[in-house]
Parts: C-alpha cells; structure tokens; sequence
C-alpha cells in the first residue's frame, strides 16, 4: 500500500519551459509535504515544501501547489534549466508528536534538454 | 556547515556476510534517520533516533538489522546475515527536532552478491 505516488517516472522538457511534476497521495493525516532533488551519486536535497493550510508555496523558480480535497500536489518549474535535471522526490509527514517522519514516493527523473 | 558524512560509500558482501554503515550526522541536529533505498524506489524508513533514543523502528527488519546511536552523535547501522534483496543505497539523514526539512548523506551502495 503506497501512501504517496508519483505516477510518472520520467518527464522530459525543453530549457526554458514549465515543468510539472505530480504527486497524489493516500493518506488524509499527512499535513506537511516536501520535494527533494536527488543528483547521482549524491543523496537528496530539500528544494521546498508546503503545509496543508496553503494551497500554493512559491521559491524562486518552483512553486508547489496542494489540492488537499484531491490529495494531490505538483512542482511546477519556471523556467527550467538543465541544472535541473534529477529525480524529484516527493515526501508527505503527519503532523502529529513525530514530526519529521516521511514517506517518500519513487521519484519522477526530470530531464532538461538545451 | 559540513553535512551529513557517511562511509563507507561502497561495500561488496557475500551473501550471509555481515556489514556496518556509519554516519555522522550535522552538528546540532538531534534527529537521525537511516534510509534503505532500493533501485527506482524512493527511500524507505528504517529507523529513527532523537538523541540517543529510538523513536521509531516499526520497518526495521529487527531479525538481522541493528541500529545504534551511542552518545547521541554518530550512528551505526548493521545487517547480519546480509540477503540478497538487501542490496541498495543506505541513506542516513538528519534534521533538527521538530522540524520537517531532513538533510541527507551521500549513501552507502550495498551490494549482496
């Protein structure tokens, strides 16, 4: 039972476009929700995050939106870059006493193409 | 800031062979976590620590994984006997109490041959 889905494994876009990756999850007790980029080799970093009493976290280039009646977020990236290519991570966690605990989906593999 | 350090970054084992991963986690950050990885999946729990205690090991396989946090700094996590679907990253994270945003080590790849 996967509480938190990426349903695309791969995404693949022209620099200087959008991207958007997105992310469903199952579980109504997650509140906080985070995207990681993860580089080969390397182990994932946090890129931004959003709590369930906003619909739309905004960081430079990214903004995440959250849908929590759908149990549904994405990362949108504007304009993307081929820096960006990676695998995005996205994470959910309640909050409750344990906070700080995720569940982690199986990634989305952005490429940026020149 | 030095982040999270973690060794080794490679081990090869046989089958039924023990093994042993350490982290040093950032510098104030009270809370650890020890990841499994495996290829195409996102990282899996397997144990986390507030200081020197466990706070959760509900994935932990406990039959033959093992963690420690002795002083409440430096962590060490163990397989043994390693099987062959243990292979994967193990990624060790650590963030401050309370707070949501991990910060990650670069992973040890294990592989069971």
């Amino acid at each position: 039972d996967q509480q938190v889905k990426q349903n695309s494994p791969s995404l693949s876009v022209q620099e200087g476009r959008i991207s958007i990756l997105n992310c469903d999850y199952t579980n109504s007790m997650f509140d906080y929700f985070l995207w990681y980029k993860k580089y080969p080799a390397e182990g994932p970093t946090f890129l931004i995050s959003i709590s369930s009493i906003k619909d739309k976290n905004e960081d430079g280039r990214f903004t995440v939106f959250l849908n929590k009646s759908a149990k549904h977020l994405s990362l949108h990236i504007v304009p993307s870059q081929p820096g960006d290519s990676a695998v995005y991570f996205c994470a959910a966690s309640p909050l409750n006493t344990n906070a700080g605990k995720s569940t982690f989906g199986d990634g989305t593999t952005l490429t940026v193409k020149p | 800031e030095a982040g999270v350090a973690q060794s080794p970054r490679y081990k090869i084992i046989e089958k039924r062979q023990s093994v042993a991963f350490w982290c040093n986690p950032i510098s104030g950050h009270a809370t650890l976590y020890w990841y499994q990885q495996i290829l195409g999946q996102g990282p899996k729990l397997l144990i986390q620590f507030q200081n020197n205690g466990v706070v959760d090991d509900s994935q932990l396989p406990k039959d033959r994984f093992s963690a420690e946090r002795l002083k409440g700094v430096d962590s060490t996590l163990k397989i043994q006997p390693a099987k062959l679907e243990d292979s994967a990253v193990y990624l060790c994270a650590s963030s401050l109490p309370g707070s949501f945003e991990q910060y990650f080590g670069p992973g040890t790849r294990l592989t069971v041959t």
